[in-house]
């Protein structure tokens, strides 16, 4: 099956720079990508994904890349804000499986 | 887009009752909804997985006797924890599939 691996496990940056987490996939049939924010005590939430037909999508501060042949992704957020303070998850999905396969999380920390 | 409501939102119960939680899809149709557990700074653990008007498919190692899952309707799956204990406190998260993978708020469940 797919295995997702994720880093680093903790993030920690000062309010207005960029912070990037990475992750590694193993199926190379994984076709969708996306990536969730928790904050605590609230389920996760869809902030951006990707698919494999593109290898870069951005939505505002949010940037994520895709590298079919290396089979890593990962997720960019410039300008961070101590609201961005939370654990992101990573997430594939192999083709012609809707269950996603998650990563073990990175908590981001946005010091003011 | 796509929302997942799941109710009640935490909960405190004594040794050997039993709690249900609902997951309720609000504005899409979900003939399948998924079950998660998180334990704490750890990732999301698929339980298992509902299905409307049939029985759940269950991850291995998850005890489908301790974690009744029904889906009796397209937009509402429920989990009870029969004859709960204190090993079974966790945040439990269910989600649904619209055009992505969309989770709900989560519950908290403190077994004392």
């Amino acid at each position: 099956g797919e295995n997702v691996e994720q880093h680093p496990s903790t993030l920690s940056v000062q309010e207005g720079d960029s912070a990037v987490i990475k992750c590694t996939y193993s199926d190379s049939a994984s076709n969708y990508f996306p990536w969730y924010k928790q904050e605590l005590g609230k389920g996760p939430q869809l902030i951006i994904d990707i698919r494999s037909n593109v290898g870069e999508k951005k939505d505002q501060r949010i940037a994520v890349t895709l590298n079919k042949t290396a089979k890593h992704f990962s997720l960019h957020i410039t300008e961070t804000q101590p609201e961005d303070s939370a654990v992101y998850f990573c997430a594939a999905t192999a083709g012609g499986s809707y269950i996603p396969t998650f990563g073990r999380g990175t908590s981001l920390i946005v010091h003011p | 887009g796509a929302v997942v409501s799941q109710h009640p939102s935490r909960v405190i119960c004594k040794s050997g009752t039993s709690v249900k939680i609902e997951c309720r899809s609000l504005d899409f149709q979900a003939t399948t909804m998924f079950w998660y557990r998180q334990f704490p700074k750890q990732s999301l653990m698929l339980m298992a997985t509902s299905n409307e008007g049939s029985k759940a498919t269950y991850e291995q190692g998850v005890e489908k006797d301790k974690f009744l899952i029904n889906h009796a309707s397209l937009t509402l799956s429920t989990l009870t924890v029969t004859s709960a204990h204190p090993e079974d406190s966790s945040f439990y998260i269910c989600s649904a599939e619209d055009e992505g993978y969309t989770f709900g708020s989560g519950t908290r469940l403190t077994v004392v």
